[in-house]
């Protein structure tokens, strides 16, 4: 079973302040992962990709991949009351080009 | 402006009904897809197709069928028999090339059975 798991939250976060979201999977041949935001009532929109072990910055952004522990992380520097939304880890599944997504994480960054 | 589109919006159905969502690109990609989303689950896939006259099911495809006879348009028929087809239906387009492939969201249809 190819899973992505992620925890529910919601993870409160003052304004300003740094979150981190986790997501860890189970299939080792995914090489491809995502991140997209998904505010309440809307569709999911991409923030980040990461392909490689390491980090990977856009600006406010940050993910982290370790193939190793197969774990996937988002990191959201100056948090902001807009950036309150479900976030939304998937793993490519194997070289198919099919995601596996995870359940989402709550984010509430609070003013 | 280049996107993805899906009509209707708001869609509902009555019982033993077969309804039709629509979905059209102008990405020019050669991938798209079909999922479900639940209240508090994640994304299902119920159909995916990369490339044209040619499609395969995904983890939830009983009780909904497909087409893909043109590269912009992947419509998506919820049939009587999917017996739970209260959702939030999305669907996706991507290049489909050989490395990582960034799937992207069209704006969605709710589907109320009522």
């Amino acid at each position: 079973q190819k899973e992505v798991e992620q925890n529910s939250g919601p993870l409160s976060v003052p304004e300003g302040a740094i979150a981190s979201l986790n997501c860890t999977y189970s299939d080792r041949g995914s090489q491809s992962f995502f991140w997209y935001r998904q505010y309440s009532g809307k569709s999911p929109e991409l923030i980040m990709f990461i392909y490689s072990n390491g980090d990977k910055e856009d600006g406010r952004f940050t993910a982290q991949l370790n193939k190793a522990s197969q774990y996937v992380s988002l990191l959201i520097r100056d948090s902001q009351p807009s950036d309150s939304a479900t976030y939304l880890c998937a793993a490519e599944w194997g070289a198919t080009n099919k995601l596996i997504f995870g359940t989402g994480t709550l984010l509430a960054v609070q003013p | 402006d280049g996107g993805i589109t899906q009509s209707p919006k708001y869609l509902f159905r009555k019982e033993g009904q077969n309804v039709t969502l629509s979905c059209e690109q102008n990405l020019n990609h050669d991938a798209m897809y079909w999922y479900r989303q639940d209240p508090g689950q994640g994304l299902r896939l119920i159909y995916y197709s990369q490339i044209v006259n040619d499609f395969q099911k995904g983890d939830i495809a009983e009780g909904y069928s497909v087409s893909r006879e043109k590269k912009e348009s992947f419509p998506l028929t919820v049939t009587s028999a999917q017996k739970n087809p209260t959702a939030f239906y999305l669907c996706a387009s991507s290049i489909a090339s050989s490395q990582s492939d960034t799937q992207y969201f069209g704006p969605g249809t709710r589907l109320t059975v009522l």
